[in-house]
């Protein structure tokens, strides 16, 4: 399966400020996501990251918290805007062609941590 | 709305045990389910996915079984290393839906 860089893989911020995370994969994928794990909890999806159009949020995430980009099929961003200690959790992106029997694979995660 | 959960929550054993972790859902139809791995402040790691009109799957000590009717998967580990000790979760795609729902994992240690 496809191989995606997720960088960074931590940062610690300030309050107020904002982070951008960047996914970037080695070959072309239909599907990338953006989820985020919350400490000692499961994942939660935030969005779905379409290509050349406005992401698709889930229920009590919106795009002026959480902008998110996808240019072409193996490049995407997520942003967390604004932020506040109850951000820190660590944010992961996935992809997967959506074929069948593709697993669904992710990126290393970035471990966030706002102060 | 599909719920998935995973029983036990957390889990500690001897090397060399065999062992089952659950996974069960609310929603049978489902289009697959996938066993992950987590360590430590990491990514997931695919490790089985069986697709909805499948029994089981196999890799290596690693075998999954799903019971669609029943809203149940186990992920059986055979004869567990303290290379094992991780967080597994399951998560379920739904029919007709791109999306996966994660369960809330199990966090094993395996003791040397």
């Amino acid at each position: 399966s496809a191989v995606i860089s997720q960088k960074p893989s931590r940062d610690i911020c300030q309050r107020g400020t904002s982070l951008t995370i960047q996914c970037q994969v080695d070959s072309q994928v239909t599907m990338m996501f953006w989820y985020r794990q919350q400490p000692g909890q499961s994942l939660t999806l935030i969005a779905t990251a379409n290509q050349g159009s406005e992401a698709t949020y889930e229920s009590g995430f919106v795009i002026d918290k959480f902008p998110i980009s996808r240019p072409n099929l193996t490049f995407s961003t997520l942003t967390v805007s604004n932020m506040s200690p109850e951000d820190s959790s660590i944010y992961l992106c996935s992809g997967s062609t959506g074929a069948s029997n593709e697993k669904l694979f992710f990126g290393s995660g970035t471990q966030l941590s706002v102060l | 709305k599909q719920e998935v959960t995973q029983i036990p929550a957390a889990l500690s054993v001897p090397e060399g045990e065999n062992l089952v972790l659950n996974c069960s859902f609310t929603d049978s139809a489902i289009y697959n389910l996938q066993w992950f791995r987590q360590d430590p402040g990491k990514g997931l790691t695919s490790l089985l996915l069986i697709q909805s009109s499948q029994r089981e799957q196999t890799s290596g000590r690693l075998n999954a079984s799903l019971d669609k009717s029943s809203g149940r998967s186990t992920l059986y580990i055979a004869a567990s290393q303290p290379g094992d000790s991780a967080t597994y979760l399951c998560a379920v795609k739904g029919s007709g839906t791109y999306k996966y729902i994660f369960g809330t994992g199990t966090r094993l240690k395996v003791l040397a």
